[in-house]
């Protein structure tokens, strides 16, 4: 199973919109709803942020926005903030009981 | 408050076995699934498997080797993860996750780093 493809880095001011890719097959994101999205912080525990796709879990700010189009699926933070600056995962399910992620995003804030 | 609490660092020769534990607090342990994650340093995420904590049965990624055994004790609530022939290339901080929301990984562990050094 490959890791999903995931830009290395994006930036973007406070305020602004940056978006982030997660390129997988029919196998994995293309065939599933199961996709999610994970913030890690240096030295820290990854933080669930999205799953099923769109869906927020509990606490995490809706500047946070997720979306799937064929074997693609995006996340978006709008109105970018300093506290946003992490790296960032998305994972899917793959079948069988398996699960992959991707190979991960570093967000930088300007 | 649920949580999932791991055992501490380790440093181990390689070809020794290395047993990292994940306790689970705060909710019934065998409600939901328990994953197991691992990050070698300056990488990213690579999940490696999980146990159902119902029945015990593991579910292995793909590429896996035999090293890796998942296992529980119910009466503590914990999972553990067992590597035994360690390599260098094992080197990474290992975590449990449990998913608390359906199909996502909605609960960490803070992570156990591993390091395997002559």
């Amino acid at each position: 199973q490959s890791a999903l493809t995931q830009p290395p880095s994006a930036s973007g001011s406070p305020g602004q919109s940056v978006t982030i890719s997660c390129t997988g097959t029919s196998s994995d994101v293309g065939g599933y709803i199961y996709v999610s999205w994970y913030q890690q912080y240096p030295g820290k525990a990854p933080k669930l942020m999205i799953y099923e796709v769109t869906k927020r879990p509990s606490g995490v700010p809706d500047r946070f926005s997720g979306s799937k189009s064929g074997n693609t699926a995006s996340l978006t933070i709008s109105g970018l903030q300093a506290e946003d600056e992490a790296d960032y995962y998305c994972s899917s399910y793959a079948g069988s009981n398996t699960y992959v992620f991707g190979t991960g995003t570093k967000v930088t804030v300007l | 408050q649920v949580q999932l609490v791991q055992s501490g660092s380790e440093l181990k020769k390689p070809g020794a076995s290395v047993k990292v534990s994940c306790k689970a607090s705060g909710y019934t342990f065998t409600s939901y699934a328990v994953d197991w994650v691992r990050q070698a340093p300056g990488q990213g995420l690579e999940w490696l498997g999980w146990i159902n904590t119902v029945t015990g049965n593991p579910t292995f990624a793909q590429g896996l080797t035999g090293r890796f055994v998942f296992s529980l004790d119910t009466s503590v609530s914990t999972a553990y993860l067992e590597i035994s022939s360690l390599e260098a290339e094992d080197t990474a901080v290992y975590y449990c996750a449990s998913r608390h929301i359906p199909w996502a990984f909605a609960v960490w562990g803070q992570g156990t780093m591993v390091t395997v050094s002559s």
